[in-house]
């Protein structure tokens, strides 16, 4: 249990577009979902903390109006890159705590979407 | 976790060795840990966790072992596969309401035949 789709797992946009990428909680509700950035052999950087009903919180030096988050659901947060550059090209990948009570309490990743704007 | 702008170290052993994967940790207030494993183009892989209250937990072929006086954690695995050749993150829960999970730089294991 506790599985958690994302959404495109690729996708190749044209400089100055904006994309979309979804993560949805299948089998449970998901109050809290997390956005990661990755670098090719770099680790994951927590770009964002996205809040169901409530405003998104951003970690230090993401830009808010440059990566909109909306969690208008329990079971789906969005991360639109807007306005997208060759520099946003990267690896993105969605996370959520899994519900207590469920083995293995931790957390569930979707399976990340390769973003290349050219 | 350590900083992100640095490159992954790397680990080479040869298959049926066993392997210590090492990880330094930033928050001392960090209550549970987590090891992921990682191939290429793809999610972050559970392999096991450990609370603060704990020192050592063990799993199958694998063993997280956490120092907190040095903010020190480490995976062991044992009799190391191919299969077990891709990047180990470790991360940290930052003990706070929030549930932020944060990751650390990660290592590159290859284990050679």
């Amino acid at each position: 249990g506790a599985v958690v789709s994302q959404h495109p797992s690729r996708v190749i946009c044209k400089s100055g577009t904006s994309v979309k990428i979804e993560c949805r909680s299948l089998d449970f509700q998901a109050t809290t979902m997390f956005w990661y950035r990755q670098f090719p052999k770099k680790s994951l950087m927590l770009m964002a903390t996205s809040n169901e009903g409530s405003k998104a919180t951003y970690e230090q030096g993401v830009e808010k109006d440059k990566f909109l988050i909306n969690h208008a659901s329990l079971t789906l947060s969005t991360l639109t890159v807007t306005s997208a550059h060759p520099e946003d090209s990267s690896f993105y990948i969605c996370s959520a705590p899994r519900p207590r009570g469920i083995s293995n309490y931790g957390y569930t990743f979707g399976s990340g979407t390769r973003l290349t704007v050219v | 976790g350590e900083s992100v702008g640095l490159h992954l170290p790397t680990l080479s052993v040869q298959e049926g060795d066993n392997s210590i994967i090492n990880c330094a940790y930033s928050n001392s207030a960090s209550d549970y840990f987590i090891w992921y494993k990682q191939e290429s183009g793809k999610g972050p892989q559970f392999i096991i966790d450990i609370r603060s209250n704990m020192d050592k937990r063990q799993g199958q072929r694998v063993t997280v072992l956490l120092n907190k006086t040095v903010k020190h954690l480490s995976l062991q695995i044992a009799a190391t596969q191919p299969g077990d050749s891709a990047v180990y993150f470790c991360a940290e829960n930052m003990g706070d309401l929030s549930e932020k999970l944060v990751f650390g730089k990660g290592t590159k294991l290859t284990v050679n035949p």
